[in-house]
């Protein structure tokens, strides 16, 4: 089955800084990547999502890119806000079966 | 659109005792999950439903685990009896098709 490693574990940036976060997948027929973002005491929440025959994709700030022959794929997140701090999680999905990463707990300091 | 609703939000039980988690989905939305997530960890996927039936339920412990969708709308989760292991946030989930999945604000368990 899918396998996704996700890094770093624990990220710090200050504010205004950007904020990257790499993840692999082990399945080629992979073909739907998606970030959730959790905060404290919820279910983690949809940000920005990637299918396979798109490189890279931009909302606001964040961003997603997409590499299907190194199997890998990045979120980034500039202009970093406080409220940007929680926990993120890649997931790698073919036909509605999703794995996740194991998650990113970012904190930017004001 | 409402979102993924679940109950309780909290619950604290003794080991060995039951306990049942109720999710309700997305109207529309044809596939429900179940996830497991501990403490430090990504969501672990317990069982997948597609409308009643099941599609994945490889990791559910079944020994102590099972889950109902009987009506293809919403779903029940049970854990009999239940371990200290246990102890953890349940998510549920929905999706239509290949996209994203909306997530619940999950069920924490404490067993003691």
């Amino acid at each position: 089955g899918e396998n996704v490693e996700q890094h770093p574990s624990t990220l710090s940036v200050q504010e205004g800084d950007s904020a990257v976060i790499k993840c692999t997948y082990s399945d080629s027929a992979s073909n739907y990547f998606p970030w959730y973002k959790q905060e404290l005491g919820k279910g983690p929440q949809l940000i920005i999502d990637i299918r396979s025959n798109v490189g890279e994709k931009k909302d606001q700030r964040i961003a997603v890119t997409l590499n299907k022959t190194a199997k890998h794929f990045s979120l980034h997140i500039t202009e970093t806000q406080p409220e940007d701090s929680a926990v993120y999680f890649c997931a790698a999905s073919v036909d509605n079966d999703m794995r996740f990463g194991a998650g990113t707990r970012l904190t930017v300091k004001p | 659109e409402a979102g993924v609703a679940q109950s309780p939000r909290y619950k604290i039980i003794e080991k060995r005792q039951s306990v049942a988690f109720w999710c309700n989905p997305i109207s529309g939305h044809a596939t429900l999950y179940w996830y497991q997530q501990i403490l430090g960890q990504g969501p672990k996927l317990l069982i997948q439903f597609q409308n009643n039936g099941v599609v994945d339920d490889s990791q559910l412990p079944k020994d102590r685990f099972s889950a109902e969708r009987l009506k293809g709308v919403d779903s029940t989760l049970k854990i009999q009896p239940a371990k200290l292991e246990d102890s953890a946030v349940y998510l549920c989930a929905s999706s239509h098709r290949n996209s994203g999945y909306t997530f619940g604000s999950g069920t924490r368990l404490t067993v003691v």
